[in-house]
């Protein structure tokens, strides 16, 4: 089945700065790839989200890369906020339409410094 | 609209006891999934319904099952329960038309609040 593997476990960055979340993936049939955003005892919520046939996908301050070939998929939040800290997960699934089984990354904890 | 409820939200239950947690959808939506999240493991998929038939699997014992109900209603059970069953267990809606589930479109899944289930 698939694994997916997410680095760092936490990241600490100051207000205003980049912050990059990475993952990789075993699966190479695996043809989406969302991201979750889940705050201190809130439910998590969809982000942004990419499919295989694209390589790039920005909303805002947000944007998802993905690498097919490396099999693996990076987050990228510019001029970072305080509101952004929180637990981010990555994951991939192969959606063939008839369902959609989620394969979770271990999540990184995001802490936005003034 | 009102989003995914799940109850009860906090569970308090001893080792080999059983539990039953409920999740309404999304008015609407016919799919639920369910998942567990640990702080060790993160989120790990147990199964998916849809239209009253679990549909998807993920690798947890059988004493972890499902169901769901005409009205798109769904309940998980966990039979005689393990320490390590201690968890929050979420659920998942969404409608779905056999397209993607990307952001912002008819297909994109929600989350409910969890239910948190402790076991002594």
């Amino acid at each position: 089945g698939e694994n997916v593997e997410q680095h760092p476990s936490t990241l600490s960055v100051q207000e205003g700065d980049s912050a990059v979340i990475k993952c990789t993936y075993s699966d190479s049939a695996s043809n989406y790839f969302p991201w979750y955003k889940q705050e201190l005892g809130k439910r998590p919520q969809l982000i942004i989200d990419i499919r295989s046939n694209v390589g790039e996908k920005k909303d805002q301050r947000i944007a998802v890369t993905l690498n097919k070939t490396a099999k693996h998929f990076s987050l990228h939040i510019t001029e970072t906020q305080p509101e952004d800290s929180a637990v981010y997960f990555c994951a991939a699934s192969l959606f063939t339409g008839g369902g959609n089984k989620l394969t979770f990354g271990t999540g990184t904890q995001l802490k936005v410094e003034l | 609209k009102a989003g995914v409820t799940q109850t009860p939200r906090y569970l308090i239950k001893t080792r080999g006891q059983q539990v039953t947690l409920s999740c309404s959808p999304i008015s609407g939506h016919r799919s639920v999934s369910w998942y567990q999240q640990t702080p060790g493991q993160g989120l790990q998929f147990l199964f998916e319904y849809f239209s009253e038939t679990q549909r998807n699997k993920g690798n947890f014992p059988g004493r972890f099952s499902g169901r769901q109900f005409s009205n798109s209603r769904s309940e998980m059970n966990v039979s005689t329960l393990e320490l390590g069953d201690s968890a929050l267990y979420l659920c998942a809606s969404s409608l779905p038309t056999g397209e993607f589930p990307t952001k912002g479109s008819y297909n994109e899944q929600f989350f409910g609040p969890g239910t948190r289930l402790t076991v002594l």
